[in-house]
Parts: C-alpha cells; structure tokens; sequence
C-alpha cells in the first residue's frame, strides 16, 4: 500500500526559478511530514518539516505548504540554483517514517 | 560529531550467496532504522531497533532477512540467500528518539550498495 504519492517524478527548472514538488498522503494518523534531499551516492539528509498544526513553514528559500483537509503537502524551492539538483522525498510519520517514491530536480544554469 | 558509518559500501555476490552489512549509528542515539532503497524509489523500511530490542520488521522478508543490534549500538543486516530483487542500497539510519515515539530527523549513513547478479 503506497501510503504517501509524490509528485513529479522528475522536475526541471531554469537557475532562478521557483521549484514545486507535491505529495499526497491517505493515513490522517500521520503527524509529521517532512522533506528529504538525496544527493547521488549519499543518504537521504532531512530539509525541512512541518507539523499537521501549521500550514506553511519557510526556511531560507524551502518553504513547505500543508493542506490538512486535502491530505497534501508541497515543497516550493524559490530562487533554485544548480547546487539544488537533487532527489527529493517527502514523507509522513506515526511511529515511523514512510517515504514517497522521490522526484529527481535537475536546475539548469 | 561523527555521522552513521556503514560498511561495505559496495558488494556484488551471486544469486543465493549470502551476504552481511554493518552499521555504527551516532553515540547516544538509541533508535536505530535499515531501510532498503531500490533504484528509483524512495526508501522502504526494513526494520526499527529501540535500544537492543524490536520496535518494527513487520515489512522484512525474515525467511532470508536478519538483523539484529547487540549491546544496543552497532547492527549488522543479513541477507541469506539473496535473490536478485534484492539489489539495492541498504540505507542504516538512527535517531535520538525514545519509548516508542517518533522523534523526527532521521540520520542517515551512506549506504551499503548491494548488486545481486
């Protein structure tokens, strides 16, 4: 059962623009969502996270958005630079962390 | 502070070989997680230690999958015999959470890549 869908699988983006990525969860229990960047040959690193009590939480230019009533949660990267290409997960807590299938951002200078 | 080491980075075995994976999480955190990330997908939990003891492996396949945490700090992962689904990369993660509840960031090693031919 594919309890958190994210969206898209692959993204690409100009230097300078704004970058979205969508997920979309069935589980209502969860109470933590949170994104992750996976560089090519590294662990998955958290980014940032939001609480289901808030609907939007800005660090630098990640700002995540959350839809508690639509089951949906976004990550919007302003201003994205080529150093942000990277595989994105989101993913949702109980107990335990379970992930999105990623969305693979490539910024092209 | 040093992050979660894992070891051997890289390994290629044949189908039905067995093979083992070992992880030393940051000191003081008593959770420990191995998840498996098959190419292109997100990370699947395997298992979760708390301390020494089993807090989850309701997703692991323990007709050829093992893991354990002795002492409560290091873990290691076996695989035997291994199939070729089972390339992957076996991500080690730990937490400083305690008694059960989720205590958010996770930490993760570089992960062990496995190729099963």
């Amino acid at each position: 059962q594919q309890q958190v869908k994210q969206s898209p699988q692959s993204l690409i983006v100009q230097k300078g623009g704004i970058s979205i990525i969508n997920c979309a969860y069935e589980n209502t229990a969860f109470d933590y969502f949170p994104w992750y960047q996976q560089f090519p040959g590294k662990g998955p690193a958290l980014l940032i996270a939001i609480r289901p009590d808030v609907s939007e939480k800005k660090e630098g230019r990640f700002t995540i958005s959350f839809n508690k009533s639509a089951k949906q949660f976004s990550l919007h990267i302003m201003d994205s630079q080529p150093g942000d290409s990277a595989t994105y997960f989101c993913a949702a807590a109980i107990h335990v962390l379970t992930f999105g299938g990623g969305t693979r951002l490539m910024v092209k200078p | 502070e040093a992050g979660v080491a894992q070891s051997p980075r890289y390994k290629i075995i044949e189908k039905r070989q067995s093979v083992a994976f070992w992880c030393n999480p940051i000191s003081g955190h008593a959770t420990l997680y191995w998840y498996q990330q098959i190419l292109g997908q997100g990370p699947k939990l395997l298992i979760q230690f708390q301390n020494n003891g089993v807090v989850d492996d309701s997703q692991l396949p323990k007709d050829r999958f093992s893991a354990e945490r002795l002492k409560g700090v290091d873990s290691t992962l076996k695989i035997q015999p291994a199939k070729l689904e089972d390339s992957a990369v076996y991500l080690c993660a730990s937490s400083p959470g305690q008694g059960g509840i989720f205590a958010g960031e996770l930490f993760f090693g570089e992960g062990s890549r496995l190729t099963v031919l």
